[in-house]
This record gives structure tokens, C-alpha cells and sequence, in this order.
């Protein structure tokens, strides 16, 4: 079945260093790829997603890629912030075997950044 | 705009009991999802509703129920609590067509369950 495996945390930063999470998934047909990311005792936010092979999805300086050919979606973040501690998820949106689009996550990586 | 809301935010029960957590989805929306997220994991699909009908099941058992209305909010119910379904519940809407829904989900702030 449909996967998403991401790289184990805890991933400990200084303030204005880059941010590599990776993430690699396992999916029938062309699934929507997503990034989510989790604050302490909240919900999840999205925080970016692509649609399509070679698609880069953007946000707050937050970028990913959808590359189809090492079927990753590796997040980049050229420098962190203190503000940007959280638990981060890689997610695919399953509309290969269903048709509810249900998100398959990752395990998700805690990023901490410290001043 | 409003967002995706859920109440409550914490309940505490005790194994056996039965529990309802409410969602109220996005403005828009007429698609809601549920998702269990475990400590320290990622969050498990458990249903989706469309217009009122179930379009959709993770793999829970039967005791793991929902409802739709008509404006689109829903209920989770979950009969004959277990230690194991301790987890943060979260609530998901979006907006399908014709049962269809694979447009981006949007996630409420969740309702943290603690089974004693």
C-alpha cells in the first residue's frame, strides 16, 4: 500500500541554519504530496504541497519539491528560526485507490532550533 | 472565514465508556474527515463523511461511528473506550465533488482523549 517515510528526529538547529527534512514515499498512480506542521498542543497547519511531478510548493520560506523520478518531497528552509520549533509531518494525499483523498502520513520529525 | 473547530479540547473517560467529539468544518466545505494521532506519530485516516454518507474507512473497528449533518459539522462517537484509543482526535474538512474529495484537508485544532 501507499507509504511515506521520513527522516527520524529529533533534528537540533542553530538560529539561521539550513533545514533539510527528507521524506520518500510509496504510492500508486500520482498522488497530491503535502507538508504539515504541528505546534506544541495544536492541530496540524498546512504548510505547503505539490500537485504534480516537478512542482515546488512554497511557503514562509519553506520549500519542497515533488520529484517523481526518487519519489521524494524533501523540505528545505534556507535559514530556521526559534519560531519554527515543531513537529513537522510529510503527508500524500491516497487518490489512487479510494476517492476520499484520505492523507497517508509520515511519522513526522521534530525540529528544534536553538538561539 | 472561519476555520475547522472541535469540542471539546480535553475529556478524560474511563475504559468502557462511550465518548462523541464535534467538529464543525470549514466555511465551504462539505467534506469532513477524522484522523487518531497516537503520541509521537503521525495521524491514522479513521472516516470520511460526504453530503451525510460515510465515502470512506481507515481501519478501525465498528465501534468507531461518525455522523454528517446538514450543514456539514459532524460528530465522532467511539463506543466501549480502550486504554489504546488515548490519542489527540482530529477533525479534517475539505471540498469534494460528487464523493470525490481530493482537495487540500484542513485540520481543526484536535480534542485530546486520555482513556483511563
Amino acid at each position: 500500500g501507499n507509504s511515506v517515510t521520513q527522516m527520524e528526529g529529533p533534528v537540533t538547529l542553530s538560529e539561521e541554519a539550513f533545514l533539510t527534512i527528507n521524506c520518500t514515499y510509496t504510492a500508486t498512480g500520482y498522488p497530491s504530496l503535502f507538508w504539515y506542521v504541528q505546534y506544541p498542543g495544536e492541530g496540524l497547519q498546512l504548510l505547503l504541497k505539490a500537485t504534480k511531478a516537478d512542482d515546488k510548493g512554497s511557503n514562509k520560506g519553506f520549500e519542497a519539491t515533488y520529484r517523481k523520478e526518487t519519489t521524494s518531497f524533501h523540505l528545505e528552509k534556507g535559514s530556521v528560526q526559534v519560531s519554527d520549533s515543531a513537529v513537522y509531518f510529510c503527508a500524500l494525499s491516497d487518490d489512487g485507490s479510494s476517492n476520499t483523498g484520505k492523507l497517508i502520513f509520515g511519522q513526522g520529525t521534530t525540529l528544534q532550533v536553538k538561539p | 472565514e472561519t476555520g475547522v473547530t472541535q469540542s471539546p479540547t480535553h475529556l478524560i473517560k474511563t475504559r468502557g465508556q462511550q465518548v462523541t467529539l464535534r467538529c464543525s468544518s470549514q466555511s465551504g466545505h462539505n467534506t469532513v474527515s477524522w484522523y487518531q494521532q497516537a503520541l509521537g506519530q503521525g495521524p491514522q485516516f479513521i472516516f470520511q463523511y460526504y453530503r451525510e454518507e460515510e465515502n470512506g474507512r481507515g481501519n478501525f473497528p465498528p465501534r468507531f461511528s461518525g455522523l454528517q449533518f446538514p450543514n456539514y459539522s459532524s460528530e465522532l462517537n467511539v463506543n466501549a473506550l480502550e486504554l489504546d484509543d488515548s490519542a489527540l482526535y482530529l477533525c479534517a474538512s475539505s471540498f469534494g465533488l460528487a464523493g470525490f474529495s481530493t482537495d487540500t484537508q484542513y485540520f481543526g485544532p484536535g480534542t485530546r482523549l486520555t482513556v483511563l
